[in-house]
């Protein structure tokens, strides 16, 4: 069975400052694919970033960017320079290759300080 | 907006109603998904429908009923539902019933359910 565990419930960070959210996984699989995804009060689920298992170099979008530590599973979020409109819940997301399921942590709620 | 509407936004029903979430998607997606969110816990897939057929049922109470008459439309039909089924009901579509890691969910704002 997969499992996703993010341990930090709530966080918060300063404007223009950089946050790390943590995030890890339980498979026995070896070919999958890891995702963040942010969810606004608007309650729209976002893709934030995603990356291959198989891919050693960490995907980074922007302001976001990823540790991916396969052998520890782990695929922390680090967000850079924040800014308000980052405030939201943010969910990190395992799949399988192939397959229709995507699994959800349960959370971290990030709160944005002006 | 992802291209993916729900309504409505809020319902409040009693144990006894009978009520339907709708989802549309406007993407030319094949695949729509329900997902139930609850508080404090991880989204739970309920339903995947690929090209009008169900593909998964997450062994899902018969008190929710799903129905996809075509691509573009999804309904969750709910019948004497129980205060804990109260949470943020979630579509998603994606372009084929197979995920990866380009092929990604478009969700909607979800409906928020209460169950009185």
């Amino acid at each position: 069975a997969q499992t996703v565990t993010q341990s930090q419930p709530e966080m918060s960070v300063q404007e223009a400052e950089t946050v790390t959210l943590s995030c890890t996984y339980d498979t026995s699989e070896n070919n999958y694919y890891l995702f963040w995804y942010k969810q606004p009060p608007s309650r729209q689920m976002i893709l934030v970033i995603r990356q291959e298992a198989y891919k050693q170099q960490n995907a980074t979008e922007n302001r976001f960017s990823v540790n991916f530590q396969k052998a520890a599973k782990s695929f922390s979020l680090k967000i850079s320079d924040s800014q308000l409109g980052d405030t939201a819940m943010y969910f990190c997301a395992f799949m399988v290759a192939g397959a229709n399921n995507l699994f959800f942590g349960t959370g971290t709620r990030l709160t944005v300080i002006p | 907006e992802t291209g993916v509407t729900q309504t409505p936004r809020h319902l409040v029903m009693g144990m006894t109603n009978k009520k339907s979430l709708k989802c549309e998607q406007h993407l030319g997606h094949n695949a729509m998904y329900w997902y139930k969110q609850s508080a404090k816990k991880p989204l739970e897939l309920m339903f995947v429908y690929n090209f009008k057929e169900q593909t998964e049922n997450n062994s899902v109470p018969s008190r929710f009923s799903p129905e996809c008459p075509n691509s573009s439309h999804l309904f969750l039909h709910l019948h004497t539902l129980q205060p804990e089924d109260s949470a943020l009901y979630l579509c998603a579509s994606s372009r084929e019933g197979q995920l990866s890691v380009d092929e990604k969910l478009f969700f909607g704002s979800g409906t928020q359910l209460s169950v009185l």
